[in-house]
């Protein structure tokens, strides 16, 4: 079965600093890995993702993730936090024979001024 | 840019009664989900929907739940008889393609409270 950890219920930065937010998945097979942000009062939006290819992925918001597969990782990296980035910040996996997405439990980012 | 719109964003319901939420997916999108996330705990998938009909879903959507897209442009969640944990924020998304070739885009969620 698959599923995703997200080490850390909170992470909390000064502002300028390197934002780094860690998932690790298990899956049986080759997975599909997606990080979503998600501010408050507001659904889910996606930040990136990676399904084959390039394990550096980058997304919006200056934010990018490496897939490392003999880790079974795929950690969130920002070089200098921004005030704006305070959100709550989800992992996820997907099957290729699946429309399921599994979440991880998320992980609230502080930005401290 | 187009998004996803659910209403209410509150409904509070007693136990025992039927609750609909409803949601206008994205105009030109083909694939329909309901998410689910209880106060504290994973967003959990609920159901997929795709071309008039349940695409997948997962042991929580029982017989207690049905989805339908009754008019081309309104998708919606029916829980017949909620029970108290029921209570969660429900989020609709829709994508243009399946959902690895194209991102989910959320809807900002209905809170449902079940008393």
């Amino acid at each position: 079965a698959q599923s995703v950890t997200q080490l850390g219920s909170h992470v909390s930065v000064s502002e300028g600093a390197l934002v780094l937010l860690r998932c690790n998945y298990s899956s049986s097979v080759p997975p599909y890995l997606f990080w979503y942000v998600q501010y408050p009062n507001q659904g889910l939006q996606l930040l990136l993702k990676y399904t084959t290819g390039a394990t550096l992925v980058k997304g919006i918001n200056g934010f990018e993730a490496e897939f490392k597969k003999s880790e079974t990782s795929f950690h969130l990296t920002k070089p200098s936090a921004h005030m704006s980035d305070a959100a709550e910040y989800f992992c996820a996996v997907r099957k290729s024979s699946s429309y399921k997405l599994i979440f991880g439990s998320g992980t609230r980012l502080l930005v401290r001024p | 840019e187009p998004e996803v719109t659910q209403t209410p964003s509150h409904q509070v319901t007693q136990m025992g009664q039927e609750v609909i939420l409803r949601c206008v997916p994205i105009s030109n999108h083909l694939y329909f989900y309901w998410y689910r996330q209880i106060l504290g705990q994973k967003v959990e998938f609920l159901v997929s929907f795709y071309n008039n009909e349940i695409s997948e879903k997962s042991e929580i959507f029982d017989d207690q739940f049905s989805v339908e897209r009754p008019d081309g442009s309104n998708f919606t969640l029916k829980i017949r008889s909620t029970k108290l944990e029921d209570s969660a924020m429900y989020f609709c998304a829709s994508s243009a393609k399946g959902p690895v070739n194209s991102p989910l885009h959320f809807g900002n969620g209905t809170r449902l409270t079940v008393t």
